[in-house]
Protein backbone atom coordinates (compact mmCIF):
# COMPACT_ATOMS: atom_id res chain seq x y z
CA UNK A 1 0.00 0.00 0.00
CA UNK A 2 1.09 3.36 -0.94
CA UNK A 3 2.63 5.19 2.48
CA UNK A 4 3.69 8.83 3.31
CA UNK A 5 6.48 8.68 5.97
CA UNK A 6 7.66 12.28 7.41
CA UNK A 7 10.40 10.90 10.10
CA UNK A 8 10.51 14.17 11.72
CA UNK A 9 8.23 14.96 14.52
CA UNK A 10 9.56 18.18 15.35
CA UNK A 11 12.16 20.45 14.08
CA UNK A 12 13.41 23.82 15.02
CA UNK A 13 15.49 26.17 13.35
CA UNK A 14 16.53 30.12 13.88
CA UNK A 15 15.16 32.85 12.54
CA UNK A 16 16.70 33.67 8.56
CA UNK A 17 18.47 30.25 8.24
CA UNK A 18 17.87 27.25 6.81
CA UNK A 19 15.42 23.63 7.70
CA UNK A 20 14.97 20.60 5.69
CA UNK A 21 12.21 18.49 6.25
CA UNK A 22 12.08 14.88 5.16
CA UNK A 23 9.79 12.93 3.27
CA UNK A 24 9.56 9.28 1.79
CA UNK A 25 6.81 7.66 0.32
CA UNK A 26 6.35 3.96 -1.30
CA UNK A 27 4.49 3.63 -4.38
CA UNK A 28 4.46 1.00 -7.50
CA UNK A 29 2.69 3.79 -9.55
CA UNK A 30 4.88 5.87 -11.98
CA UNK A 31 2.28 8.78 -12.56
CA UNK A 32 1.59 10.51 -9.02
CA UNK A 33 1.68 13.77 -7.22
CA UNK A 34 3.65 15.33 -4.41
CA UNK A 35 2.76 18.36 -2.02
CA UNK A 36 3.98 19.67 0.87
CA UNK A 37 1.09 21.73 2.86
CA UNK A 38 1.56 24.03 5.69
CA UNK A 39 -0.96 24.31 8.59
CA UNK A 40 -0.64 26.90 11.13
CA UNK A 41 -3.07 26.68 14.37
CA UNK A 42 -6.04 28.01 12.38
CA UNK A 43 -6.14 24.41 10.95
CA UNK A 44 -6.32 25.58 7.40
CA UNK A 45 -4.42 23.53 4.50
CA UNK A 46 -2.31 25.67 2.79
CA UNK A 47 -0.19 24.90 -0.36
CA UNK A 48 3.42 25.03 -0.26
CA UNK A 49 4.40 23.31 -3.06
CA UNK A 50 3.49 21.12 -5.74
CA UNK A 51 5.50 18.32 -7.74
CA UNK A 52 4.90 16.64 -10.37
CA UNK A 53 6.55 13.18 -10.90
CA UNK A 54 6.69 12.86 -14.81
CA UNK A 55 8.99 16.06 -14.06
CA UNK A 56 12.60 15.64 -13.42
CA UNK A 57 12.93 19.55 -12.30
CA UNK A 58 12.61 20.28 -8.87
CA UNK A 59 9.66 22.52 -8.02
CA UNK A 60 10.60 26.04 -6.30
CA UNK A 61 8.09 28.37 -4.94
CA UNK A 62 10.18 31.73 -3.81
CA UNK A 63 11.57 30.52 -0.55
CA UNK A 64 10.69 26.91 -0.68
CA UNK A 65 12.17 24.34 -2.81
CA UNK A 66 12.20 20.73 -3.31
CA UNK A 67 14.92 17.86 -3.47
CA UNK A 68 12.65 15.16 -5.37
CA UNK A 69 14.46 11.95 -5.69
CA UNK A 70 12.04 9.66 -7.60
CA UNK A 71 14.35 6.48 -7.84
CA UNK A 72 14.85 6.85 -4.18
CA UNK A 73 10.87 8.04 -3.51
CA UNK A 74 11.94 11.13 -1.31
CA UNK A 75 10.85 14.09 -1.81
CA UNK A 76 12.28 16.85 1.12
CA UNK A 77 11.53 20.36 1.58
CA UNK A 78 13.66 22.76 1.99
CA UNK A 79 13.08 26.20 3.60
CA UNK A 80 15.14 29.10 3.47
CA UNK A 81 15.50 32.22 5.18
CA UNK A 82 12.68 30.97 7.89
CA UNK A 83 11.07 33.63 9.20
CA UNK A 84 8.46 33.49 12.27
CA UNK A 85 5.65 32.96 9.91
CA UNK A 86 6.79 29.71 8.41
CA UNK A 87 6.50 28.06 11.93
CA UNK A 88 3.52 25.52 11.78
CA UNK A 89 2.81 21.79 11.10
CA UNK A 90 4.60 20.61 7.33
CA UNK A 91 2.42 17.59 5.71
CA UNK A 92 3.72 15.84 2.95
CA UNK A 93 1.24 14.60 0.62
CA UNK A 94 1.01 11.80 -1.84
CA UNK A 95 -1.83 11.79 -5.02
CA UNK A 96 -1.73 9.10 -7.22
CA UNK A 97 -3.54 5.62 -7.46
CA UNK A 98 -3.32 2.61 -5.16
CA UNK A 99 -1.96 -0.39 -6.30
CA UNK A 100 -4.91 -2.61 -7.87
CA UNK A 101 -7.41 0.41 -8.04
CA UNK A 102 -8.36 2.94 -10.13
CA UNK A 103 -9.67 5.79 -7.53
CA UNK A 104 -6.74 8.89 -7.06
CA UNK A 105 -6.29 8.96 -3.07
CA UNK A 106 -4.59 11.93 -1.12
CA UNK A 107 -2.93 10.55 1.85
CA UNK A 108 -0.71 12.72 4.18
CA UNK A 109 2.38 11.95 6.33
CA UNK A 110 1.99 12.37 10.16
CA UNK A 111 3.58 16.16 9.84
CA UNK A 112 6.52 17.53 10.93
CA UNK A 113 5.93 20.17 13.56
CA UNK A 114 8.58 23.44 12.66
CA UNK A 115 9.26 25.77 15.50
CA UNK A 116 10.71 29.34 14.36
CA UNK A 117 12.84 30.63 16.77
CA UNK A 118 13.98 34.70 16.81
CA UNK B 1 -11.00 34.49 -0.91
CA UNK B 2 -11.33 30.50 -0.23
CA UNK B 3 -13.06 28.51 -3.44
CA UNK B 4 -13.88 25.87 -1.08
CA UNK B 5 -16.74 26.88 1.51
CA UNK B 6 -17.37 24.27 4.43
CA UNK B 7 -19.83 24.77 6.66
CA UNK B 8 -20.53 24.71 9.89
CA UNK B 9 -17.10 25.58 11.08
CA UNK B 10 -17.98 24.44 14.75
CA UNK B 11 -20.98 22.51 15.62
CA UNK B 12 -22.08 20.89 19.03
CA UNK B 13 -24.59 17.92 18.94
CA UNK B 14 -26.42 15.49 21.33
CA UNK B 15 -25.11 12.38 21.36
CA UNK B 16 -27.51 10.04 19.16
CA UNK B 17 -28.17 13.48 16.68
CA UNK B 18 -27.22 13.49 13.09
CA UNK B 19 -25.17 16.26 11.86
CA UNK B 20 -24.16 17.60 7.69
CA UNK B 21 -21.07 19.50 6.97
CA UNK B 22 -21.60 21.21 3.82
CA UNK B 23 -18.57 21.16 1.23
CA UNK B 24 -19.07 23.62 -1.42
CA UNK B 25 -16.78 24.79 -4.55
CA UNK B 26 -17.44 28.46 -5.36
CA UNK B 27 -16.45 28.80 -8.52
CA UNK B 28 -15.09 25.93 -10.02
CA UNK B 29 -16.93 22.49 -10.57
CA UNK B 30 -15.39 19.92 -8.49
CA UNK B 31 -15.45 16.48 -9.98
CA UNK B 32 -13.41 14.85 -7.25
CA UNK B 33 -14.14 15.64 -2.99
CA UNK B 34 -11.81 14.03 -0.94
CA UNK B 35 -13.33 13.62 3.05
CA UNK B 36 -10.70 13.75 6.26
CA UNK B 37 -10.82 13.25 9.80
CA UNK B 38 -8.20 15.14 12.15
CA UNK B 39 -7.13 14.33 15.75
CA UNK B 40 -5.77 16.77 17.70
CA UNK B 41 -1.62 17.15 16.82
CA UNK B 42 -2.23 14.17 14.35
CA UNK B 43 -2.90 14.06 10.52
CA UNK B 44 -5.33 13.61 8.20
CA UNK B 45 -6.69 10.58 8.09
CA UNK B 46 -9.01 9.89 4.64
CA UNK B 47 -11.93 8.70 5.40
CA UNK B 48 -13.41 8.64 1.69
CA UNK B 49 -13.05 10.00 -2.10
CA UNK B 50 -16.35 10.81 -3.65
CA UNK B 51 -17.03 11.68 -7.52
CA UNK B 52 -19.57 13.63 -8.83
CA UNK B 53 -22.54 11.38 -9.03
CA UNK B 54 -20.91 8.56 -7.80
CA UNK B 55 -20.85 6.38 -5.25
CA UNK B 56 -18.21 7.11 -2.39
CA UNK B 57 -15.20 5.34 -1.98
CA UNK B 58 -14.61 4.78 1.64
CA UNK B 59 -11.19 3.82 3.17
CA UNK B 60 -10.96 0.51 5.32
CA UNK B 61 -12.39 0.52 8.54
CA UNK B 62 -14.65 3.98 8.01
CA UNK B 63 -18.26 3.11 8.27
CA UNK B 64 -20.08 4.13 5.34
CA UNK B 65 -23.41 4.16 7.22
CA UNK B 66 -22.31 6.39 9.46
CA UNK B 67 -20.51 8.58 7.47
CA UNK B 68 -23.07 9.47 4.47
CA UNK B 69 -21.28 11.09 2.07
CA UNK B 70 -23.44 12.40 -1.09
CA UNK B 71 -21.61 14.38 -4.35
CA UNK B 72 -24.89 15.04 -6.03
CA UNK B 73 -23.86 17.99 -7.83
CA UNK B 74 -20.74 20.10 -9.12
CA UNK B 75 -20.80 22.14 -6.66
CA UNK B 76 -21.80 20.72 -3.03
CA UNK B 77 -20.76 17.58 -1.61
CA UNK B 78 -21.98 16.78 1.80
CA UNK B 79 -21.02 14.71 5.18
CA UNK B 80 -23.55 13.40 7.26
CA UNK B 81 -22.11 11.86 10.58
CA UNK B 82 -25.57 9.43 11.76
CA UNK B 83 -26.14 8.55 15.37
CA UNK B 84 -22.83 10.87 16.10
CA UNK B 85 -21.56 9.32 19.19
CA UNK B 86 -18.36 11.34 21.69
CA UNK B 87 -15.84 9.45 20.27
CA UNK B 88 -16.78 11.23 16.47
CA UNK B 89 -15.70 14.47 17.88
CA UNK B 90 -13.59 15.22 15.69
CA UNK B 91 -12.07 17.82 12.88
CA UNK B 92 -13.48 17.14 9.75
CA UNK B 93 -12.00 18.31 6.57
CA UNK B 94 -12.96 18.44 2.84
CA UNK B 95 -10.80 18.69 -0.41
CA UNK B 96 -12.21 19.22 -3.67
CA UNK B 97 -10.42 19.52 -6.99
CA UNK B 98 -11.85 19.76 -10.99
CA UNK B 99 -10.71 17.88 -14.10
CA UNK B 100 -9.95 14.20 -14.39
CA UNK B 101 -7.16 12.84 -12.28
CA UNK B 102 -4.81 11.06 -14.45
CA UNK B 103 -1.42 11.62 -16.02
CA UNK B 104 -2.12 15.12 -17.43
CA UNK B 105 -4.02 16.42 -13.88
CA UNK B 106 -2.95 20.00 -13.64
CA UNK B 107 -5.99 21.13 -11.48
CA UNK B 108 -5.15 22.72 -7.91
CA UNK B 109 -6.74 21.07 -4.55
CA UNK B 110 -8.71 23.74 -2.32
CA UNK B 111 -9.21 22.28 0.99
CA UNK B 112 -12.13 23.78 3.55
CA UNK B 113 -11.86 25.28 6.85
CA UNK B 114 -12.55 22.55 8.62
CA UNK B 115 -15.86 21.20 10.74
CA UNK B 116 -14.11 21.19 14.29
CA UNK B 117 -17.23 18.41 15.73
CA UNK B 118 -18.03 17.67 19.00
CA UNK B 119 -21.11 15.08 20.52
CA UNK B 120 -22.18 15.08 24.29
Amino acid sequence: AQTVTQSQPEMSVQEAETVTLSCTYDTSESDYYLFWYKQPPSRQMILVIRQEAYKQQNATENRFSVNFQKAAKSFSLKISDSQLGDAAMYFCAYLGLYSGGSNYKLTFGKGTLLTVNP
Amino acid sequence: GAVVSQHPSRVICKSGTSVKIECRSLDFQATTMFWYRQFPKQSLMLMATSNEGSKATYEQGVEKDKFLINHASLTLSTLTVTSAHPEDSSFYICSATFGGLGSSYNSPLHFGNGTRLTVT
